[in-house]
């Protein structure tokens, strides 16, 4: 059955740094999302894209953020540079249109210090 | 705006009682959909169920069922003779589809389950 990945399954990084979370979609999906969830908390959205543009950013989603698909097959978020409070589960997800379910990959734990 | 809320924060239970965790949600649309996932210590999210605002029919899987009701707006999920395994907290989503054709997940805060033996 086709699924979400996402690498490295833990990034440990210096603040001030720059990351880059890697995902791979399911290969036939057309949205692409990427949520948050602080340790201990919910889950919370990040952001929406298709057809290589955000479709929806939530407030988190500052000017340190940014998405990107390079390829036919990847899409990152990448963090300019990190800060202690973006230290969480990082949750890539897919799907193929409207009328299908998210599927999610199983994370990326950052943990900044 | 849509929102979901999960008011058992931590619920323990002896080992092969049942169990029921509360989910209400609020959306201003007709069309949207409704998941329950699980989240064991190691931290993935485990898709559960999926249910669609236009099916209220309540779902049997082995030992997990779900009660959907709109006109409670709750979603609310059981365990029948809950083991040690099913230790985890357990979120309750809702997807509402927007214009553009995407989806955005609202997740409540999550019930910690503690099956203890």
């Amino acid at each position: 059955e086709p699924e979400v990945t996402q690498t490295p399954s833990h990034q440990v990084t210096q603040m001030g740094q720059e990351v880059i979370l890697r995902c791979v979609p399911i290969s036939n999906h057309l949205y692409f999302y990427w949520y948050r969830q602080i340790l201990g908390q919910k889950v919370e959205f990040l952001v929406s894209f298709y057809n290589n543009e955000i479709s929806e950013k939530s407030e988190i989603f500052d000017d340190q953020f940014s998405v990107e698909r390079p390829d036919g097959s990847n899409f990152t978020l990448k963090i300019r540079s990190t800060k202690l409070e973006d230290s969480a589960m990082y949750f890539c997800a897919s799907n193929l249109d409207r009328a299908n379910e998210q599927f999610f990959g199983p994370g990326t734990r950052l943990t900044v210090l | 705006a849509q929102k979901v809320t999960q008011a058992q924060t931590e619920i323990s239970v002896v080992e092969k009682e049942d169990v029921t965790l509360d989910c209400v949600y609020e959306t201003r649309d007709t069309t949207y959909y409704l998941f329950w996932y699980k989240q064991p210590p190691s931290g993935e999210l485990v898709f559960l169920i999926r249910r669609n605002s236009f099916d209220e029919q309540n779902e049997i899987s082995g030992r997990y069922s779900w009660n959907f009701q709109k006109s409670t707006s709750s979603f609310n999920f059981t365990i029948t003779a809950s083991q040690v395994v099913d230790s985890a907290v357990y979120f309750c989503a809702l997807s509402e589809a927007r214009s553009g054709g995407y989806q955005k997940v609202t997740f409540g805060t999550g019930t910690k389950l503690q099956v203890i033996p």
